[in-house]
This record gives C-alpha cells, structure tokens and sequence, in this order.
C-alpha cells in the first residue's frame, strides 16, 4: 500500500507557483521522499527526492517539514506543459524497496 | 544520451496467447523495473532486475515473467494471456539498487481480445 495521502486533484493559474502537498506521517528516519510525474500517455518522470533538507533542482523544489511528516513540491512558474498526475512516493535507499504509486494529484494547469 | 526505449509501443493479442515485451535501458543503468498500469488499479509493480537476477516482485500471477542480459536489456513474458492482462506496460532503469531515481519508457500498450 502507498505510504502518502495526496489530493486528487488542484488547479492552478498558468504563470503561477503550483505547490502540490503530500502527507507522509509514518514515514520512517531511512526513507527519502520522491517526486514523479506522468504527463498523459507518457511514462512517469523523475522529478526531484529528498530526506530531510529542502531540496531545488531545475524543475523544482521539495519541501519537506522539520517532522517529515509532510512535504510540498513547488513548480516555480507552472507552464501548460506542467498539467500532469504527480505522485508523491516513500521509500528506502535499501537495494530490494520497490516504488509503490499512489493515485497521485492530478494537477491541471489553467491558461 | 539515449533514454529507455521499449518495443513494440502497441500490440493486440489474443486471449490464451504470449507475448515478449522488450526494453533497453538507459546506456550504464544495470537495473530494470518493469510496472503495469491500468485505468482501475494504477501504475502496479511487476519486479526488478539487477545484474540478471530478479531482485524484487510484485504481487502477480506465474503467468508474468522477465529475465535480464548482460547487456541490461530486459524482457517481460506473460503467458495465457487474460482480457484483464491489458494495460500500459512500462519499463524503468536506473543506475542500480536502492535510491537511485528511475527513469521511464514511453511503455507498451498491450490490447488483448
């Protein structure tokens, strides 16, 4: 079973900061917090991961909180091309933890 | 650098029939997972391979099986084919075990009639 709690679904205004949360409250001190996201029709794309630091690369940020028991994904300027599902997933650095999806928050980008 | 490519993208098959699914991962990634998803259960996980040998395996039937080269390459059989066997396969790579980020394939739709 998924390990997150993610709305179903979120709107937000082209141009605009899009935060998507996720609630992770039995997340144990080994796991990290990954991002994906799959745009319709297409595979699931890496986004971003974190353990505990507030993480930023080129598509994103990641916050997480000082419990880690929540964490919110920040696409600074959301374009259309950001309308997508994102899954926010738990797991382990250990070499046989699977990815376990969720369904995810399907998040659409209005013009 | 090339990303995961999988053959074919779209295949009908029959009930009672196999079919061989095919992926090359990301040039130096050695391990290859493979999901299955569908409109009503989501994006499931099918195993995952590492330097030939199945290290991880989801909750599926016998009738789902994979091996991997020593190239990397991966294929996944499935076998007798079921109406309920249609979905959207897809295949990731990484550059190993544990918490590297994964990368897709575009997937295979498999129609089965």
């Amino acid at each position: 079973d998924a390990k997150t709690t993610q709305p179903t679904s979120m709107d937000c205004a082209e141009g605009r900061a899009a935060n998507l949360p996720c609630n992770h409250s039995t997340i144990s001190g080994n796991e990290y917090v990954y991002w994906y996201r799959q745009i319709h029709s297409q595979g699931p794309q890496y986004i971003i991961h974190g353990l505990k630091n507030n993480e930023t690369n080129e598509m994103a940020s990641l916050i997480i909180t000082e419990d880690r028991k929540s964490s919110t994904l920040i696409l600074p300027h959301a374009t259309l091309r950001d309308t997508a599902v994102y899954y926010c997933i738990v797991r382990t650095d250990f070499g046989n933890e699977k990815l376990t999806f969720g369904t995810g928050t399907r998040l659409t980008i209005i013009p | 650098k090339a990303g995961v490519t999988q053959t074919p993208r779209y295949l009908i098959k029959t009930r009672g029939q196999q079919v061989t699914l095919s992926c090359s991962p990301i040039s130096g990634h050695r391990s290859v997972s493979w999901y299955q998803q569908t409109p009503g259960q989501g994006l499931q996980f099918l195993f995952e391979y590492f330097s030939e040998t199945q290290r991880n395996k989801g909750n599926f039937p016998g009738r789902f099986s994979g091996r991997q080269f020593s190239n990397s390459r991966s294929e996944m059989n499935v076998s007798t084919l079921e109406l309920g066997d249609s979905a959207l396969y897809l295949c990731a790579s990484s550059l190993g075990l544990g918490r590297y980020e994964q990368y897709f394939g575009p997937g295979t739709r498999l129609t089965v009639t």
